[in-house]
């Protein structure tokens, strides 16, 4: 069962164009990550959110909260081609046994 | 700072044949996660050890099994390989006991089996 829905599973757009990438899920997690992988690479953490209805702008990106913290954004503004790559969601769960469980993540083409 | 190391980078193995996928992490994390990525299914957990010395079972955890063998290094082994475990496997590493820790990944194993 994947308890995170990433939309959509694939995007193409032209540079200077604006996007946004959705995680949805029925369940509550404790914090929202979202991580950036490059073709042969492990994936990077690019933002951690915690708190329901937060918005945290890393330069061109824009990561929002659900109030419900059920569901993430992530909003591109202006894309580049060094925004290719996949981006994946994780919601964390659990005290001391602390896991991360990923969606299926949204591969991003941006050409120029 | 080297960070989650893993070897080896690529295998190809034949069906039935066994192998350990090593890792070890510099940054004196207590957690360490083994997933692995197939297209469209996103990292899936295979297993964790929130500390050294447990281990337990993550959401595809068959034809594998781990070993926590100290704090900085814990191995994944497939006993007998399947093709249905082609797959890049991922070590990864976090800080147990911080809320909304940091999962630091490896370079990942491409691993076929023929």
């Amino acid at each position: 069962t994947q308890l995170l829905e990433q939309s959509p599973q694939f995007l193409s757009i032209q540079e200077g164009e604006n996007l946004t990438v959705y995680c949805n899920s029925s369940s509550v997690f404790s914090s929202l990550q979202w991580y950036r992988q490059e073709p042969g690479e492990g994936p990077v953490l690019l933002v951690t959110v915690v708190t329901g209805g937060e918005v945290k702008k890393l330069k061109r990106l824009t990561f929002q909260f659900g109030d419900a913290r059920k569901d993430s954004s992530l909003h591109i503004t202006a894309a580049q081609p060094g925004d290719t790559g996949l981006y994946l969601c994780a919601g964390g769960r659990g005290g001391s046994n602390y896991k991360l469980t990923f969606g299926k993540g949204t591969l991003l083409t941006v050409n120029p | 700072n080297a960070g989650v190391t893993q070897n080896p980078k690529f295998q190809v193995l034949k069906t039935g044949q066994s192998m350990t996928l090593q890792c070890a992490q510099d940054m004196n994390h207590n957690s360490m996660y083994w997933y692995r990525q197939d297209p469209g299914m996103g990292l899936r957990l295979i297993y964790y050890s929130a500390s050294e010395g447990t281990t337990d079972k993550g959401e595809v955890p068959n034809g594998y099994n781990v070993s926590r063998l100290n704090k900085r290094e814990f191995s994944l082994r497939l006993e007998s390989a399947a093709p249905s475990q082609t797959s890049v496997y991922f070590c990864a590493s976090s800080q147990t006991g911080v809320r909304h820790t940091e999962a630091f990944f490896g370079q990942g194993t491409r691993l076929t089996v023929v």
